[in-house]
C-alpha cells in the first residue's frame, strides 16, 4: 500500500463549479497534514495545512479524519487560475523530526 | 535574499561527469531534504538532515552523495549517473518545532538534470 494515495485525476471541471479531492495514508503515527499545488514545471508550493476540527480559506477548505486516516480538500467556485496539480502531504515521525511524504497528485484543469 | 535557492536551475551532464547541485535556504530552518520528481512520478525523497545530521537515506543509490556542511547549505554530488536519472531535484527546508510539530516544506525552484 502506497504511504499516501490520492485519485490521480485528471477532474476537469467549469469555471465556477465546485471540485473535492480525497487522499489517505497508511501510517496512524503521521502527525501533521497539508495541502499543496504544483503548476507545471514549477516548484510545489503550500496551499494550506490540515486540521482535524477542518480549517478554511477563501474558497478552499480542508478536512482531516484521523480515524479513517483520511485527507480532503474542496475548492467552490472554481477560477481558471485554479488549474494545478494538487499534492496531499503527510508528515511521518523520524529520528531527529520528520520526513514529508507527498501523494502522487491529483490534476485539475478548470475550463472558460 | 530570502527563500530556498538553487543552483545550477538546469544541468546537462555525460555519465563519466562529476558535478554538484546546490541549495541554500535563508529562512532560518534546521532541517533540509532532497527530492528527485521524475516525470509522471510522484515526489521522491531521498535524503532528509535534521540539524546538520543525515536521518534519512531513502535507498539512494551511492552515485548521490548529499552533504551538510551548515544549517543553510545543502549540496548534491553527482557521479557516473545513469540516463534514468534525469529528472527535476529539488530542495526545501523546515523547522521542526519539537512536540510533534514542524512548519511546512518550502522548496526551491529545483535542478532540471538530463543525464546523456
Amino acid at each position: 500500500r502506497k504511504e499516501v494515495e490520492q485519485d490521480p485525476g485528471p477532474f476537469n471541471v467549469p469555471e465556477g463549479a465546485t471540485v473535492a479531492f480525497n487522499c489517505t495514508y497508511s501510517n496512524s503515527a503521521s502527525q501533521s497534514f497539508f495541502w499543496y499545488r504544483q503548476d507545471c514545471r514549477k516548484e510545489p508550493k503550500l496551499l494550506m495545512s490540515v486540521y482535524s476540527s477542518g480549517n478554511e480559506d477563501g474558497r478552499f477548505t480542508a478536512q482531516l479524519n484521523r480515524a479513517s486516516q483520511y485527507i480532503s480538500l474542496l475548492i467552490r467556485d472554481s477560477k481558471l487560475s485554479d488549474s494545478a496539480t494538487y499534492l496531499c502531504v503527510v508528515n511521518d515521525p523520524l529520528k531527529g523530526g520528520f520526513k514529508t511524504i507527498f501523494g502522487a497528485g491529483t490534476r485539475l484543469f478548470v475550463k472558460a | 535574499e530570502t527563500g530556498v535557492t538553487q543552483t545550477p536551475r538546469h544541468l546537462v551532464m555525460g555519465m563519466t561527469n562529476k558535478k554538484s547541485l546546490k541549495c541554500e535556504q535563508h529562512l532560518g530552518h534546521n532541517a533540509m531534504y532532497w527530492y528527485k520528481q521524475s516525470a509522471k512520478k510522484p515526489l521522491e525523497l531521498m535524503f532528509v538532515y535534521s540539524l546538520e545530521e543525515r536521518v534519512e537515506n531513502n535507498s539512494v543509490p551511492s552515485r548521490f552523495s548529499p552533504e551538510c556542511p551548515n544549517s543553510s547549505h545543502l549540496f548534491l554530488h553527482l557521479h557516473t549517473l545513469q540516463p534514468e536519472d534525469s529528472a527535476l531535484y529539488l530542495c526545501a527546508s523546515s523547522r521542526f518545532l519539537g512536540q510533534g510539530s514542524s512548519i511546512p516544506l518550502h522548496f526551491g525552484n529545483g535542478t532540471r538534470l538530463t543525464v546523456t
